[in-house]
């Protein structure tokens, strides 16, 4: 079955970078778009970014351009985010999560467990 | 830019009761791209409903999603002690930033 497995979060000092990755398995990983989401202690689900199936595109949020870089190795099964500049407003769990695009339809059909970016000096 | 508000932000139920969440959408919004998740403290968010009315693969019927354009309710017939969570609406776009709701906390009264 499908499995999102986020690492790579910890505690990390304001301005500086950290690296998160989320391993895909039990699904054909080069075909799926795929998306970060992260949520703030006490907040609710912001998206963060997308990247294509192929790598081709990207978007992301306004409140994390420039600062943040989504990437992904379907060689790997792996999706990142490389996170710089960070801030106290980026402490969050971050989660990977599955695009799917059926028909008309579009949604995210399954989500990883998340990691925690804990942002302190 | 699209905004996605959720209400009530929290819905002091029994179990057994009927819950009735909504989302407004501004502006509006095609029904196809409107989702609902469920999420639980120290879990991932579960997919409930896609295409605003389209139940998932495994989501028991007491759930249900309606609407269109701007206004889109998701409704559990009878709640069960499991589905005490926070709920989101969510709009999927495929060429700008997505959005979420705020989210509406269903908790036990």
């Amino acid at each position: 079955q499908v499995h999102l497995v986020e690492s790579g979060g910890g505690v990390v000092q304001p301005g500086r970078s950290l690296r998160l990755s989320c391993a895909a398995s039990g699904f054909t990983f080069s075909s799926y778009g795929m998306h970060w989401v992260r949520q703030a202690p006490g907040k609710g689900l912001e998206w963060v970014a997308v990247i294509w199936y192929d790598g081709s595109i990207e978007y992301y949020a306004d409140s994390v351009k420039g600062r943040f870089t989504i990437s992904r190795d379907n060689s790997r099964n792996t999706l990142f985010l490389q996170l710089n500049s960070l801030s106290a407003e980026d402490m969050a769990v971050y989660y990977c999560a599955r695009g799917v695009w059926f028909g008309e339809f579009r949604y995210f059909d399954y989500w990883g467990q998340g990691t925690l970016v804990t942002v302190s000096s | 830019e699209l905004v996605l508000t959720q209400s009530p932000g929290t819905l002091s139920l029994s179990p057994g009761e009927r819950a009735t969440l909504s989302c407004r959408a501004s502006p509006s919004i095609s029904s196809s791209h409107l989702v609902w998740y469920q999420h639980k403290p120290g879990q991932a968010p579960r997919l409930l409903i896609y295409g605003a009315s389209s139940r998932a693969t495994g989501i028991p019927d007491r759930f249900s999603g309606s609407g269109s354009g701007t206004d889109f309710t998701l409704t559990i017939s009878r709640l069960e002690p499991e589905d005490f969570a926070v709920y989101y609406c969510h709009h999927y776009d495929t060429s700008r930033p997505h959005t979420f709701g705020g989210g509406t906390k269903v908790e036990i009264k």
